[in-house]
């Protein structure tokens, strides 16, 4: 069956650490993107990648970092320099033009300790 | 930058009611997505209506779109208690040089939806 994995599902991520969120997906969709959503929120774009090896930020990039060295791998690291990194983190993919709507995983809620 | 916004906040409604939703935005669209989210679940895509249609059905679900007044409303029939969840709004509006890319969505704050058996 075609799909989108993130994992890990739970992510403890202890101050001053770097973590890195997985994303994959088998829909042989172009287009990935990764947002954050806070409790009772909507969704905020973090990063997004149309392309291998081209990615662009969203609006809220700073103190995150992704790669895009294949097409079905976006992975996302939540670097030290994010101050407040608690918060479900969703990835989804989609054709080029977004025509068809998103795919979403499942979600990794990353919590600081 | 926060484009849709959606009305009301939260639904309480008894099984076998209609439920709506509402959803506005700020700029020219592409076309506008609507999205259900079970608690701690990712987003499932429902129904999609570009900018040049005016309704759209699937199943028990109606969505209507005035480019005009830039709104748009979720119609749910018939809802069951298996319809609880969060409903998001979210538009394609072009971007980049030209403003001729597609395919970036900028979701509302969503639609708490309780359907009491």
């Amino acid at each position: 069956d075609g799909g989108i994995t993130q994992s890990p599902k739970y992510l403890f991520r202890k101050e001053g650490q770097n973590v890195t969120l997985s994303c994959e997906q088998n829909l042989n969709h172009d287009a990935m993107y990764w947002y954050r959503q806070d409790p009772g929120q909507g969704l905020r774009l973090i990063y997004y990648s149309q392309i291998v090896n081209d990615f662009q930020k969203g609006d809220i990039a700073e103190g995150y970092s992704v790669s895009r060295e294949k097409k079905e791998s976006f992975p996302l690291t939540v670097t030290s320099a994010q101050k407040n990194p608690t918060a479900f983190y969703l990835c989804a993919s989609s054709t080029w033009d977004g025509n068809y709507g998103y795919t979403f995983g499942s979600g990794t809620r990353l919590t600081v300790v | 930058s926060q484009q849709g916004e959606e009305d009301p906040q939260a639904l309480s409604i008894q099984e076998g009611e209609n439920a709506t939703m509402n959803c506005s935005y700020k700029t020219s669209i592409n076309n506008l997505q609507w999205y259900r989210q079970n608690s701690g679940r990712g987003l499932v895509h429902l129904i999609l209506i570009r900018s040049n249609e005016r309704e759209k059905h699937s199943g028990r679900l109606r969505v209507t779109l005035d480019t005009s007044k830039k709104s748009s409303s979720l119609l749910i029939t018939a809802s069951r208690a298996a319809d609880t969840a969060s409903y998001f709004c979210a538009t394609d509006a072009p971007w980049g040089a030209g403003g001729t890319s597609y395919g970036k969505l900028t979701f509302g704050q969503g639609t708490i939806l309780t359907v009491h058996p």
